[in-house]
């Protein structure tokens, strides 16, 4: 069974950084995309950024480009996201996400980490 | 970016309906679209992708369809654990961008 656990969020003033991860588990993650979904409180979904399954080629949106490093680590089966100079704007609940059918970015997620709370306020 | 519209953004259904709920796009996007299931507290799940084609395990009442700029979601007889809100996906043209959500709640 597919299975990717968030963690990581937290509170972190403006200005500040936070690491975030998801460990996969169930399939071989190294075969697939991941990409990272995020969720404003009481709003819709925006991605965020993706990875091919090899590290070879990053995407990010550019509300966030400059600012948040995608990365992963096969050997260890764990996706992350990386986010530098957090505004307000940044809170949200951050879901990994796992494409469906390739290790190239496609971005169709059928399966998705429980999510992590990333707060910004001072 | 591509913009997503849903219709209608609140929807009050009975168990039993048949509910349909309408995407569009802002320009073309060929069949390149999803619909994701979202629970209160809960991820997404996926349901329909390449605007058609069922995800494995997703109930057969939900189907998809359209192309270009029009699409649809149909739930052929709404059941208890579909009162959720729905989302469209356009994959076709970087980035991704998604609809805001059609909310279907208890009539």
């Amino acid at each position: 069974e597919v299975q990717l656990v968030d963690s990581g969020g937290g509170l972190v003033q403006p200005g500040g950084s936070l690491r975030l991860s998801c460990a996969a588990s169930g399939f071989t993650f190294s075969s697939y995309a991941m990409s990272w979904v995020r969720q404003a409180p009481g709003k819709g979904l925006e991605w965020v950024s993706a990875i091919t399954g090899g590290a070879s080629s990053t995407y990010y949106a550019d509300s966030v480009k400059g600012r948040f490093i995608i990365s992963r680590d096969n050997t260890k089966n764990t996706l992350y996201l990386q986010m530098n100079s957090l505004t307000a704007e940044d809170t949200a609940v951050y879901y990994c996400a796992k494409d469906r059918s390739s290790s190239w970015y496609v971005g169709y997620f059928d399966s998705w980490g429980q999510g992590s709370l990333v707060t910004v306020s001072s | 970016d591509i913009q997503l519209t849903q219709s209608p953004s609140f929807l009050s259904a009975s168990v039993g309906d048949r509910v349909t709920i309408t995407c569009r796009a802002s320009q073309g996007i060929s069949t390149y679209l999803a619909w994701y299931q979202q629970k209160p507290g809960k991820a997404p799940k996926l349901l329909i992708y390449t605007a058609f084609i069922l995800q494995s395990g997703v109930p057969s009442r939900f189907s998809g369809s359209g192309s270009g700029t029009e699409f649809t979601l149909t739930i052929s007889s709404l059941q208890p654990e579909d009162f959720a809100t729905y989302y469209c996906q356009q994959l076709n043209t970087y980035p991704q961008t998604f609809g805001p959500g059609t909310k279907v709640e208890i009539k």
